[in-house]
C-alpha cells in the first residue's frame, strides 16, 4: 500500500482538462512544498513534469500544471492530447525519505 | 542529451544475488546525488537506495536495509546496486535516478526487470 493516495484511472477527450489528486498527510504533502509528478509511459523512463508543487521543467508543455490545498495536490493536464495517455506518479518529501502514491493510469478517449 | 541506462537484471532464485548497473552520460555524474527506485508489479514507486557525490554517504529503505548495497564510480559515472539474500517481494523493475532540486528526480531511466523466483 502506497503512502500517497492516487486515483487508480482517469480520461478525458482530446482538447479536455483532467485532474489528478494525490492525497497524503501532514507528514508529508500538507507539511512541505516538496511534490513532484512523473509522467511513465510503459517500458520508457519516467519523466519529470511538475516539481516543488507547481513548477515545470524546462521542455514540460504548460498544459501540464500543479497546486496544493491542505494534504491534496494535484496536477492538471488541459488541452488533452493522445501522446499524454501515461500513468502518472506524484511524491512527496516526507521529512527524511521520498514516498509515493500508487500512480494513475490516464487514458485519452 | 542527460541520460541513463540501467543493466543486470534477470531471474534469480531466492536467496540469490544480483548486482544492478546505471551508466550516466550527458552530465557531470560526479556533482550529483543518485537513486534506485523499485517498481513491483501492480504497485506504485518505491524509493529503494541514496549516494552522495562522495559516497560519504548511503541511505535505504527499511525493506532492503542489510541486504542491498549502493556504490558508484565517478571515474567511470556508473551507478551500481548490490543485491543480495533476494526474496520474491524485491521482484520488480528497478529504476535509477539523479536527484534534481525540491526533492525531485530526474532524469530516470528505463529500468532493469529483477524476478526473483524458484
Amino acid at each position: 500500500q502506497s503512502a500517497l493516495t492516487q486515483p487508480p484511472s482517469a480520461s478525458g477527450y482530446p482538447g479536455q482538462s483532467v485532474t489528478i489528486s494525490c492525497t497524503g498527510t501532514s507528514s508529508d504533502v500538507g507539511g512541505y512544498n516538496y511534490v513532484s509528478w512523473y509522467q511513465h509511459h510503459p517500458g520508457k523512463a519516467p519523466k519529470l513534469m511538475i516539481y516543488e508543487v507547481s513548477k515545470r521543467p524546462s521542455g514540460v508543455p504548460d498544459r501540464f500544471s500543479g497546486s496544493k490545498s491542505g494534504n491534496t495536490a494535484s496536477l492538471t493536464v488541459s488541452g488533452l492530447q493522445a501522446e499524454d495517455e501515461a500513468d502518472y506518479h506524484c511524491s512527496s518529501y516526507a521529512g527524511s525519505n521520498l514516498v509515493f502514491g500508487g500512480g494513475t493510469k490516464l487514458t485519452v478517449l | 542529451e542527460e541520460q541513463l541506462v540501467e543493466s543486470g537484471g534477470g531471474l534469480v532464485k531466492p536467496g540469490g544475488s544480483l548486482r544492478l548497473s546505471c551508466a550516466a552520460s550527458g552530465f557531470t555524474f560526479s556533482s550529483f546525488v543518485m537513486n534506485w527506485f523499485r517498481q513491483a508489479p501492480g504497485r506504485g514507486l518505491e524509493w529503494v537506495s541514496t549516494i552522495s557525490q562522495k559516497s560519504d554517504f548511503m541511505g535505504y529503505a527499511d525493506s532492503v536495509k542489510g541486504r542491498f548495497s549502493i556504490s558508484r564510480d565517478n571515474d567511470k559515472n556508473s551507478l551500481y546496486l548490490q543485491m543480495n539474500s533476494l526474496r520474491a517481494d524485491d521482484t520488480a523493475v528497478y529504476y535509477c535516478a539523479r536527484e534534481v532540486g525540491g526533492w525531485a528526480r530526474s532524469p530516470w531511466g528505463q529500468g532493469t526487470v529483477v524476478t526473483v523466483s524458484s
